[in-house]
């Protein structure tokens, strides 16, 4: 089985930039999470859906950042402008809805720096 | 609400040596448990995971954790550690069905040879 797949998995762009991050969830999954994970702050949940509907985005550190999905097979995350302070790596993660509690799988991440 | 905290930011052991390592959690509701594990350059990765029943659950690569009530601890053993082992290791607590998990802040595992 395919895993969660992220793309790219390294970005270095400028400050300013627009920086765009690209998930494909697991086929099935109706869950789908991202999270940012820095030294500093550790791993830190920033938004998730269900069936591709925002349910909480209380994460979402400010209005630079935004995320989407069109469809259950595709989501983004973009920062526009973005800063040095954005540098992380961040992860997709999906999961499927079922009676017992569904872990989350990961994907590898993207590792994204802003100079 | 749910927390969690990780004792430790850094465990050392020898090869061979047993593996501890502590989670106590918080929650408002019966809490379902789960370790990950993340390998460097990597996702996290599932370890194990408690929902109800057996308060002892064995995972993969030999890895066993307690869900201990009173104690609200939920700690992860190895009887003999393998230099495949190191790794960071995170402890999460989920209130709900695929809903969001909290994550602990990490131990960081080094296995010295």
């Amino acid at each position: 089985d395919a895993g969660v797949i992220q793309s790219p998995r390294h970005e270095v762009t400028e400050m300013g930039q627009e920086v765009t991050l690209r998930c494909k969830p697991i086929s099935g999954h109706d869950y789908l999470f991202w999270y940012r994970q820095t030294m500093m702050r550790g791993l830190e949940l920033l938004i998730y859906f269900n069936n591709n509907v925002p349910i909480d985005d209380s994460g979402m550190p400010e209005d630079r950042f935004s995320a989407k999905m069109p469809n259950a097979s595709f989501s983004t995350l973009k920062i526009q402008p973005s800063e040095p302070r954005d540098s992380a790596v961040y992860f997709c993660a999906s999961s499927p809805t079922g009676g017992d509690v569904q872990p989350q799988h990961f994907g590898d991440g993207t590792r994204l720096s802003i100079l | 609400a749910q927390s969690v905290t990780q004792l430790g930011s850094h465990v050392s052991v020898s090869e061979g040596a047993l593996v501890l390592l502590r989670c106590n959690y918080s929650s408002s509701v019966p809490p379902y448990l789960f370790w990950y594990v993340q390998y460097p350059n990597q996702g996290l990765q599932l370890l194990l995971k408690y929902t109800t029943g057996a308060t002892l659950v064995k995972g993969i690569n030999g890895f066993e954790a307690e869900f201990k009530k009173s104690e609200t601890s939920f700690h992860l053993t190895k009887p003999s550690a393998h230099m495949s082992d190191a790794a960071e290791y995170f402890c999460a607590v989920s209130g709900s069905s695929a809903s969001k998990i909290i994550f602990g802040s990490g131990t960081r595992l080094s296995i010295r040879p």
